[in-house]
């Protein structure tokens, strides 16, 4: 099974504070590497699918990047608010159309 | 509305009994995938299958059993044989390739007791 590890697993930010936080996937036969977002109640959603080296996607304040050489990829909130706790759920394809998901970060959002 | 469906969100069963939860998307999609959650763990493939009548085992299949007859439906059976049924069940679905994007169903909750 792939390894795909998130870090750090829970994290609890100010309003209106940035954040990151980090997912980690073997660099060999890199093919793609997914974000979902997971909020209480709801179904997972995806937020960006990236597959090139350098790549940087932007959904609104939620950011990605995407190292494939060194195997990470960082997400940032910049300026968090509630409505930015969840789970979010990193994942690389392993096998034949299948994906290895990470234990997933999740974050909290203190008013 | 497109979108992916399983029913029911919550599922209770006596110990032994098998239990067939539901899944069904309209997105026209080939790829279709059931996911386990155990608190502290990461999504966990069971099955999934790329096409109709066409399935593979996940990383935890023992004890569980899909179909794919029909492109939109893909049901997975908990059968008594799984030692530890009792968790979140997701189901996913997705246009074929692992550069695309899954979309998933609101989950069902299944208590075995």
């Amino acid at each position: 099974i792939l390894n795909v590890e998130q870090s750090p697993q829970s994290l609890h930010v100010q309003e209106g504070d940035s954040t990151n936080f980090t997912c980690s996937f073997p660099s060999s036969n890199f093919y793609a590497l997914h974000w979902y977002r997971w909020e209480t109640a709801k179904s997972p959603e995806a937020l960006f699918v990236m597959t090139l080296n350098g790549d940087e996607k932007k959904k609104g304040r939620i950011s990605a990047t995407l190292n494939t050489k060194e195997g990470y990829s960082y997400l940032y909130i910049k300026g968090s608010q509630p409505e930015d706790s969840a789970t979010y759920l990193c994942a690389s394809p392993h096998g034949n159309n299948r994906l290895a998901f990470g234990k997933g970060n999740q974050v909290v959002v203190i008013p | 509305d497109g979108g992916i469906t399983q029913s029911p969100k919550y599922l209770f069963r006596k110990e032994g009994q098998n239990v067939t939860l539901s899944c069904e998307q309209n997105l026209n999609h080939d790829a279709m995938y059931w996911y386990r959650q155990d608190p502290g763990q990461g999504l966990r493939l069971i099955y999934y299958s790329q096409i109709v009548n066409d399935f593979q085992k996940g990383d935890i299949a023992e004890g569980y059993s899909v179909s794919r007859e029909k492109k939109e439906s893909f049901p997975l059976t908990v059968t008594s044989a799984q030692k530890n049924p009792t968790a979140f069940y997701l189901c996913a679905s997705s246009v074929q390739g692992l550069g695309y994007e899954q979309y998933f169903g609101p989950g069902t909750r299944l208590t075995v007791t």
